[in-house]
């Protein structure tokens, strides 16, 4: 079945360091894939998301583009703020297999020190 | 703005006490989801709702019960929680079929002693 792998965490960086999380995914179809953001004490948010190959979303300088060839979407940011200390979610919704459902990776928790 | 709340967001209980999760929306939209978050296992959708009065089973449904009688309500029911089911529950509702873009509620942080 479809599944999404991310790299393990914690990943502990300085401020202003450049950040790539790692994410790929097994899907039969052709997916949407996302990248959700959860903040201490919150609920995820959507972060960012491309639903075709070669798409490249973007938000907050954060940016993922949608790698066919290598199943993979992994996010980037050129220089983290303490603020991005969060735990991020890869996932992915393939409507030719599982029409209503989003299935997510396990998250990485991402810490940024001053 | 998208608006999700559950209650309550702590609850501690004991094995075998009835308890009721509730998640209510704002934005009038169809499609509504509850997903448990354990560590190391990320989010695992229990039951989901494409409308009212149509449900079905998620990944891990067992123990749990949903009801969708008005749309903007989707009360998660443990009719016997049991230790396993200590947990982050989250509610959430999309727009789009397929769940595209989902807005999550704060999260419920259950205790099953």
């Amino acid at each position: 079945g479809d599944s999404v792998t991310q790299m393990e965490g914690p990943v502990t960086l300085s401020e202003e360091a450049f950040l790539t999380i790692n994410c790929t995914y097994t899907a039969t179809g052709y997916p949407s894939l996302f990248w959700y953001v959860q903040y201490p004490g919150e609920g995820l948010q959507l972060l960012l998301k491309a639903t075709k190959a070669d798409d490249k979303g973007s938000n907050k300088g954060f940016e993922a583009t949608y790698r066919k060839e290598t199943t993979s979407f992994h996010l980037e940011k050129g220089s983290v703020q303490v603020s991005d200390s969060a735990v991020y979610f890869c996932a992915l919704s393939d409507l030719k297999t599982s029409y209503d459902k989003v299935i997510f990776g396990p998250g990485t928790s991402l810490s940024v020190i001053p | 703005e998208a608006q999700v709340t559950q209650n309550p967001r702590y609850l501690i209980t004991v094995t075998g006490k009835k308890l009721t999760v509730t998640c209510s929306q704002n934005m009038n939209h169809e499609y509504m989801s509850w997903y448990r978050q354990d560590p190391g296992l990320g989010l695992r959708q229990i039951y989901y709702s494409m409308n009212v009065e149509v449900t079905d089973k998620g990944d891990v449904p067992e123990g749990y019960k949903v009801s969708r009688k008005e749309k903007r309500n989707f009360p998660l029911i443990l009719e016997s929680p049991s230790p396993n089911q200590t947990s982050l529950y989250f509610c959430a509702i999309a727009r789009d079929r397929g769940f595209n873009e989902q807005f999550f509620g704060p999260g419920t942080r259950l205790t099953v002693l």
